[in-house]
């Protein structure tokens, strides 16, 4: 079955730090660009970064306002995309999605297409 | 990066057809034919719905129709069913090599 389990949300104190997890099956997780995604309590989507393939150069790109806090990364021979989550605020609190970008014959669609379940961080003293 | 802009709410009855506006600028919406559509229902994670500014991925209603005109974009729903009921979220590629969504549009199906 094709999916993306997240895993590692937990409540954290501000200035703390938090790594998550998101688990790949049923695809060819070596080709996939991966994203993370975050959503608020009762709001909107909020972009927060891209890890390109390494066949691609393993590119990574973040939304400005966790860059330098929030660090991607991948472990393709266990199918696992990571956040690492540092100096975290009360503002980082949010269910956490990966995503992965849809791609079809090499291409890549620059669209959120496989979504994992969602993890919950809760930044709170 | 600014949200996109989008009604917060719209509603239409079963059967109707309804338009959801998302506007950006000549960074994102305007600049690229990355336009996605996503379909969220409460508790759920975000479904991929329109690609492309226009595609429909497999699986999903021809119901779903996307257009883009200049800044703004939009997504129409004809035929509304009981089950369209939920929030939708724009997104555009931007400039930045970054992606940005709306706010995000609760549809009401009466």
């Amino acid at each position: 079955e094709v999916q993306l389990v997240e895993s590692g949300g937990d409540l954290v104190e501000p200035g703390g730090s938090l790594r998550l997890s998101c688990a790949a099956s049923g695809f060819t997780f070596s080709n996939a660009w991966m994203h993370w995604v975050r959503q608020a309590p009762g709001k909107g989507l909020e972009w927060v970064g891209r890890i390109k393939s390494k066949t691609n150069g393993g590119t990574i790109d973040y939304a400005a306002p966790v860059k330098g806090r929030l660090t991607i990364s991948r472990d393709d021979s266990k199918n696992t995309l990571f956040l690492q989550m540092n100096s975290l605020k009360t503002e980082d609190t949010a269910v956490y999605y990966c995503t992965t970008d849809k791609v079809n014959s090499g291409t890549y669609y620059n669209a959120f297409d496989l979504w994992g379940q969602g993890t919950m961080v809760t930044v709170s003293s | 990066q600014s949200a996109l802009t989008q009604p917060a709410s719209v509603s239409g009855s079963p059967g109707q057809s309804i338009t959801i506006s998302c506007t950006g600028t000549s960074s994102d919406v305007g600049g690229y034919n990355y336009v996605t559509w996503y379909q969220q229902h409460p508790g759920k994670a975000p479904k991929l719905m329109i690609y492309d500014v226009t595609n429909r991925p497999s699986g999903v209603s021809n119901r779903f129709s996307g257009s883009k005109s200049g800044n703004t974009a939009s997504l129409t729903i004809s035929g509304l069913q009981a089950e369209d009921e939920a929030d939708y979220y724009c997104s555009s590629y931007t400039s930045s090599t970054a992606w940005v969504f709306g706010g995000g549009t609760r549809l009401t199906v009466l």
